[in-house]
């Protein structure tokens, strides 16, 4: 099955600095990798998302990249607000779907004022 | 438009007291659904998910069971709880065979006390 790696556990910046967070997967047939984000308490939600055949995705200050090579994918937040203080999950889908994501440990990202 | 909708939103029970939580999605057919349980911490281990009404596929062996009596309702159940079933539960959907996102319930946080 597939194994996600997710790094940092805990990233700490200051407001307006970028955060980046990096994952990366065991299946070569993973072809979707979504991220949620998780504030105290919350659901997850879905805040973007990129697909195989995409090596770039962006969404104003949030930005997605994928090397299907080296399997690795990451999330960048530019010019970080205090509302991005949450966890971050990423994931991968593998085996048609139907088992459901793979999810990496999560990191805490915290925006210093 | 689609929704989730996941309750009780909290629930305290005793040691060996049962569990039923539910989980129904509107707006939608056939969708695959799962459990997640994320405990005392930021990881999201998945608990059970079914591709279709009477199909129900156990992740992690333990004292818990799921049922999905109609194709939009998915139950989550225990005959006895133990202080390990502590934790916050979410119920999730995605398409059919896709590539495409999860979409989480509101949680249920559980005290097993």
């Amino acid at each position: 099955g597939e194994n996600v790696e997710q790094h940092p556990s805990t990233l700490s910046v200051q407001e307006g600095d970028s955060a980046v967070i990096k994952c990366t997967y065991s299946d070569s047939a993973s072809n979707y990798f979504p991220w949620y984000k998780q504030e105290l308490g919350k659901r997850p939600q879905l805040i973007i998302d990129i697909r195989s055949n995409v090596g770039e995705k962006k969404d104003q200050r949030i930005a997605v990249t994928l090397n299907k090579t080296a399997k690795h994918f990451s999330l960048h937040i530019t010019e970080t607000q205090p509302e991005d203080s949450a966890v971050y999950f990423c994931a991968a889908i593998s085996g048609g779907g139907a088992d459901g994501l793979t999810f990496g440990k999560g990191t805490h990202l915290i925006i210093q004022p | 438009s689609q929704t989730i909708h996941q309750w009780p939103a909290t629930l305290v029970q005793p040691v060996g007291s049962p569990l039923s939580l539910e989980c129904t999605v509107e707006g939608t057919s056939n969708p695959n659904l799962y459990w997640y349980r994320q405990a005392a911490g930021r990881g999201l281990q998945l608990l059970f998910y079914s591709i279709g009404i009477g199909q129900i596929s156990s992740e992690v062996p333990q004292n818990l069971s799921a049922s999905r009596p109609q194709d939009r309702q998915f139950i989550l159940s225990s005959k006895k709880l133990l202080l390990s079933d502590s934790g916050f539960y979410l119920c999730a959907w995605s398409v059919e065979w896709g590539e495409e996102p999860l979409h989480f319930g509101n949680g249920t946080r559980l005290t097993v006390t």
